[in-house]
């Protein structure tokens, strides 16, 4: 079938620290792979998408890169900030399907 | 703002109540969604409206009922409840379902509790 599973949470950092979100897939095709964030008491928005092996999707200093090798899409940030803080799904879904499998989230939080 | 708006924002029901949630997009798509989020538990997709025909219905018991009068309202009827469906529900919508890289716009959900 198809999943996605990311590290455990909750993640706990200080501000400016480096940010990894590990993410891992299994897909009985060839996905397009997201990175959902959710803000306190709101609805997820999406922040960054790859649809294809090697593409890298980026926005606001957040990066992950689509690794069919390792079937992975870990999100990086080079210095988090407290209003980083939030819960992070990892998502894919395959072509010409209606559902985006999501992960369990991992919530993190960044301290002053 | 992702041009996705839910109502009411909060809901407490009783087992034996009905009530309906509501969402609207101003997006101009074409795919709408319904999400379920429970503590600790992945989001689980319960129904797919593709221009206006249900397309995908996740084994949801018939407690609750879907209906999308137009591709940009989707309401989700709520009958006999039990405790365990508390959750956050949260409506998105999509310019085409089975689109690839299709993104989905979410709105912020309906905290409901179910006494």
């Amino acid at each position: 079938g198809n999943s996605v599973t990311q590290m455990e949470g909750p993640v706990t950092l200080s501000e400016e620290a480096f940010l990894t979100i590990n993410c891992t897939y299994t897909a009985t095709g060839y996905p397009s792979l997201f990175w959902y964030v959710q803000y306190p008491g709101e609805g997820l928005q999406l922040l960054l998408k790859a649809t294809k092996a090697d593409d890298k999707g980026s926005n606001k200093g957040f990066e992950a890169t689509y690794r069919k090798e390792t079937t992975s899409f870990h999100l990086e940030k080079g210095s988090v900030q407290v209003s980083d803080s939030a819960v992070y799904f990892c998502a894919l879904i395959l072509q010409g399907a209606q559902k985006l499998v999501f992960g369990q989230g991992t919530r993190l939080t960044i301290n002053p | 703002e992702t041009g996705v708006t839910q109502t009411p924002r909060h809901l407490v029901m009783g087992m034996t109540n009905k009530k309906s949630l509501k969402c609207e997009q101003h997006l101009g798509h074409n795919a709408m969604y319904w999400y379920k989020q429970s503590a600790k538990k992945p989001l689980e997709l319960m129904f797919v409206y593709s221009l206006e025909e249900r397309v995908e219905n996740n084994s949801v018991p018939s407690r609750f009922s879907p209906e999308c009068p137009n591709s940009s309202h989707l309401f989700l009827h709520l009958h006999t409840l039990q405790p365990e469906d508390s959750a956050l529900y949260l409506c998105a919508s999509s310019l085409q379902a089975g689109l690839s890289g299709n993104e989905q716009f979410f709105g912020p959900g309906t905290r409901l509790t179910v006494l």
